[in-house]
């Protein structure tokens, strides 16, 4: 598609409840990047994707955390047993090459889902 | 200890002026790049400009230029004349060399221009 889509833009959930977010990057870009935003804070990494296999998952905060890739296209991230302290944007990016690039004009943002648990 | 720091939570500025946004950043590796993204209240990042380690100039885009001081270790944005629709928050962000795909972040500045 001609941007970064992302599903749902909004999601309230229970605690203790399971949610999965979706992240359908730009076609052709092999390289997608998970990032959390809590409120008034900046991002912070969560998994990296290089096409259907992520060399790092160190930003994951928990084992609750897991993420998929299929295809080398769209991405899933799981939150299992969500707590309170899971709300947040989750922001998913894509861009052509791992490093988005010499000048990193490559990274293109979706505009995010807003996860509350309540 | 923080990567980015970005000093000023929230700034008011007059429409026309200019406006400097600071960031200031640490690393030891000595190939990284310098991002500044905005992030209007629709929620996406949207990609302002770059400054690699080893570029000799100060990057500039449109209305917006990097100020590059690679001694202080600091990447203030400067944007020119500003406009009611910069109205955001804008982000710094590093990518370090020996992690080349990770975007480190600042807490971000609130901007609002005032008519």
């Amino acid at each position: 598609g001609a941007g970064v889509s992302q599903s749902p833009s909004n999601k309230v959930t229970e605690k203790g409840k399971d949610v999965e977010l979706r992240c359908d990057p730009i076609s052709g870009h092999t390289a997608l990047y998970w990032y959390r935003q809590s409120l008034g804070q900046g991002l912070e990494f969560l998994i990296y994707f290089q096409g259907n296999s992520a060399p790092d998952k160190s930003g994951l905060p928990s084992d609750r955390f897991s993420a998929e890739r299929t295809g080398g296209s769209v991405s899933t991230l799981t939150i299992q047993r969500t707590q309170q302290e899971d709300s947040a944007v989750y922001l998913c990016a894509s861009s052509l090459v791992g490093t988005g690039g010499p000048t990193g004009h490559g990274y293109t943002f979706g505009s995010g889902t807003r996860l509350t648990v309540v | 200890a923080q990567k980015i720091t970005q000093t000023q939570p929230g700034m008011f500025v007059q429409e026309k002026e200019a406006v400097t946004l600071d960031c200031t950043y640490d690393t030891s590796d000595p190939s990284y790049g310098l991002f500044w993204y905005k992030q209007p209240s629709s929620g996406e990042m949207i990609f302002l400009i770059y400054q690699g380690s080893y570029d000799q100039q100060n990057a500039t885009e449109g209305r917006y230029s990097l100020n590059f001081q690679k001694a202080r270790k600091s990447a203030n944005l400067v944007i020119s004349a500003s406009q009611l629709g910069d109205s955001a928050m804008y982000f710094c962000a590093m990518r370090e060399g020996r992690s080349n795909y990770q975007l480190i972040w600042g807490a971000g500045t609130k901007l609002i221009i005032k008519p």
